[in-house]
């Protein structure tokens, strides 16, 4: 079964608007973290922001913010204020109590327009 | 402080050849993995470590094997490359789950082409 799905292929927003990218993950663990990533057409994969299972708060990061729903399991990302250089791959991703792995989903290609 | 590093950064192999792929971090991590990334599959784990002598298989192991002598260095192993594992194959490290920062930080990953 999918641990973590992104049902958002691609995305498009204009350039200064906020934008959300979905992510719903699948876990029986009380304990556990949440990430996004973004790839941009470099390649490289740049941490963005995390999420505590237990943390109370939703996660920011300047733009990024991680509007999490624990009894829904959905960790979306919120990037306010796009810009131009936003346009990449996201992927959402998450490390449970029990596994030392990090599971990732499909990600979202996002396409600032100007 | 070079975080992840990986080489070689690309790899052309004909069907059947060996090779490894190499990574050391220097951040002292104890936790240490391989992924590989295909097209619309995102990123799959093939083999990971929690400390120096410790390895154990992912989602995607066969074909390929791992060894952590050292804290620094995961090496990746090909026996006997096909071209299924074409991909881009990206090594990450992170402190212990629980030690308060998760993060993964990832090298800047090698793309391996197998005729």
């Amino acid at each position: 079964a999918q641990k973590i799905t992104q049902t958002q292929p691609g995305m498009f927003v204009q350039e200064k608007e906020a934008v959300t990218l979905d992510c719903t993950y699948d876990t029986s663990d009380q304990s556990y973290g949440l990430f996004w990533y973004k790839q941009p057409s470099s390649g490289e994969m740049i941490f963005l922001i995390y999420q505590g299972s237990y943390d109370e708060q939703n996660a920011t990061e300047g733009r990024y913010s991680l509007n999490f729903q624990k009894a829904r399991k959905s960790a979306n990302l919120v990037i306010s204020a796009s810009q131009l250089g936003d346009s990449a791959m996201y992927f959402c991703a998450m490390r449970e109590d029990s596994w030392d792995d990090m599971r990732f989903g499909a990600g979202t290609r996002l396409t600032v327009k100007p | 402080n070079a975080g992840v590093t990986q080489t070689p950064k690309f790899q052309v192999l004909k069907t059947g050849q060996s090779m490894t792929l190499q990574c050391a971090q220097d951040m002292n991590h104890e936790y240490m993995s391989w992924y590989r990334q295909d097209p619309g599959m995102g990123l799959r784990l093939i083999h990971y470590s929690v400390g120096a002598g410790i390895t154990d298989q992912g989602e995607v192991p066969n074909g390929y094997n791992v060894s952590r002598s050292t804290t620094e260095d995961f090496p990746l192993r090909l026996l006997s490359a096909a071209p299924s594992q074409t991909s881009v194959y990206f090594c990450a490290s992170s402190p212990h789950w629980g030690s308060g920062n998760e993060t993964q930080y990832f090298g800047p990953g090698t793309r391996l082409l197998v005729l």
